[in-house]
């Protein structure tokens, strides 16, 4: 295993909620992204992080943010829950060559 | 826009026999491309690369071509086995590195006895 850890697995909230997703890496990578799973679309990368206090954003940031004060966390957050991100989120830690994704968030707005 | 396209969402294939998933892409700057394996309530674990100065690259039963030209990738698993039965995704980047992957929408390829 890749030693990443995503917090909470599951979570049921509701419509303009503020939610933080939690991922935790013990592999002391300098990159770290943050993606969400659509059924039809894949994986789309939300956020990235190439090192603490370092980020930008993806393709979908659109009602998210991140932050990383530590190398081992990535936090992701929803100011305003919507039903839209409905959603798998996965977080990933890379190397220049690779990356690992932790096991997921599955995150329902109602 | 969907830059990386997977456009066989599902792959039937009897074990022991050759399955081949297809991956098209339209960025002419993608020099990196990976193949991404999931089970259901996993992430993704990562399977194989090819960089853009190659048209092949070989680990065990996987193989992945890059047709450049057409742009154009596969993967062939040779010879399938039942826990091959997966949802694959081919993914892509720029400056020859895994950093922001963009994915195609998967494949599910199931292997049969």
């Amino acid at each position: 295993d890749a030693g990443i850890t995503q917090s909470p697995r599951h979570k049921v909230t509701e419509t303009g909620t503020p939610v933080t997703l939690r991922c935790h890496q013990t592999e002391n990578h300098r990159y770290m992204y943050w993606y969400r799973q659509d059924p039809g679309h894949g994986l789309r990368l939300i956020h990235y992080s190439y090192g603490v206090k370092d980020t930008d954003k993806g393709e979908v940031s659109d009602g998210y943010s991140v932050s990383r004060s530590k190398t081992e966390d990535f936090l992701l957050t929803l100011e305003s829950a919507t039903s839209s991100q409905t959603s798998v989120y996965f977080c990933a830690i890379g190397t220049s060559n690779e990356q690992f994704f932790g096991p997921g968030t599955r995150l329902t707005v109602l | 826009d969907q830059q990386v396209k997977q456009n066989s969402p599902s792959l039937s294939v009897q074990e022991g026999r050759i399955s081949i998933l297809n991956c098209d892409y339209t960025n002419s700057m993608f020099d990196y491309f990976l193949w991404y394996k999931k089970y259901p309530a996993e992430g993704p674990t990562f399977l194989i690369s090819i960089s853009s100065i190659k048209d092949k690259n070989e680990d065990g039963r996987f193989t992945v071509f890059l047709n450049k030209s057409a742009k154009h990738l596969s993967l062939h698993i040779v010879p399938s086995q039942p826990g091959d039965s997966a949802v694959y995704f081919c993914a892509a980047s720029e400056n020859q590195g895994a950093q922001k992957l963009v994915f195609g929408q998967g494949t599910r390829l199931t292997i049969n006895p």
